[in-house]
């Protein structure tokens, strides 16, 4: 069973650019939540998608967006880049059922330099 | 609110001697998952347990065990007989359990294992 995938590996994009950065869940997970990681804070929580709707939301400016298509298939986006969004960033799905969830399964992540 | 800790920063054993990470949570949810992840080199968050907030059972997979203690709200993870693969970093993840995935991540302990 494929593992979830996220591309592109890695990005360099300028100041005031926007990216956006795409996540496949693994098959028959319809949950998919996003996270930032950077060495000053942390893993941090970015959203969280299940069934096409965002059902949780972390601390992050507007200029952070996403979305999920009716494959689970996600997508984040980020406009007007800064300097400090220059992090990797990281997808993870779960399965979710009525009384259950899996633990979330993650990929190896989008490194974006931001310059 | 929901935190988790992990006081070592990094820890440097030689390769065969036993390792601890501790990790102590903080939530007000009486019913809650605790995870340990290991993030190597690659960046993907690979997950090596979950923990039910009202199963207190200690639990030993190969070289891997973990103590959970509700009464000291720690979760605390042993590496028995080290080895060179087992450097990375390791994350203690805290997830409450009503409609959310969520994970509330430590800082980390970056684990560094010499031949």
């Amino acid at each position: 069973k494929a593992g979830v995938t996220q591309t592109p590996r890695y990005l360099i994009k300028t100041r005031g650019q926007q990216v956006t950065l795409s996540c496949s869940p693994i098959s028959g997970h319809r949950s998919v939540s996003w996270y930032q990681q950077t060495p000053g804070q942390g893993l941090q929580f970015l959203f969280e998608y299940f069934s096409e709707t965002q059902r949780n939301k972390g601390n992050f400016p507007g200029r952070f967006s996403g979305r999920q298509f009716s494959n689970s298939r996600s997508e984040m986006n980020v406009s007007t880049l800064e300097l400090g969004d220059s992090a990797l960033y990281l997808c993870a799905s779960s399965w979710r059922g009525r009384e259950r969830r899996t633990e979330a399964f993650f990929g190896q992540g989008t490194r974006l330099t931001v310059v | 609110a929901q935190k988790v800790t992990q006081a070592q920063t990094e820890i440097s054993v030689v390769e065969k001697e036993d390792v601890t990470l501790d990790c102590v949570y903080e939530t007000r949810d009486t019913t809650y998952y605790l995870f340990w992840y290991k993030q190597p080199p690659s960046g993907e968050l690979v997950f090596l347990i979950r923990r039910n907030s009202f199963d207190e059972q200690n639990e030993i997979s190969g070289r891997y065990s973990w103590n959970f203690q509700k009464s000291t709200s720690s979760f605390n993870f042993t590496i028995t007989a080290s080895q060179v693969v087992d450097s990375a970093v390791y994350f203690c993840a805290l997830r409450a359990v009503y409609n959310t995935d969520k994970l509330i991540f430590g800082t980390g302990t970056r684990l560094q294992v010499f031949p």
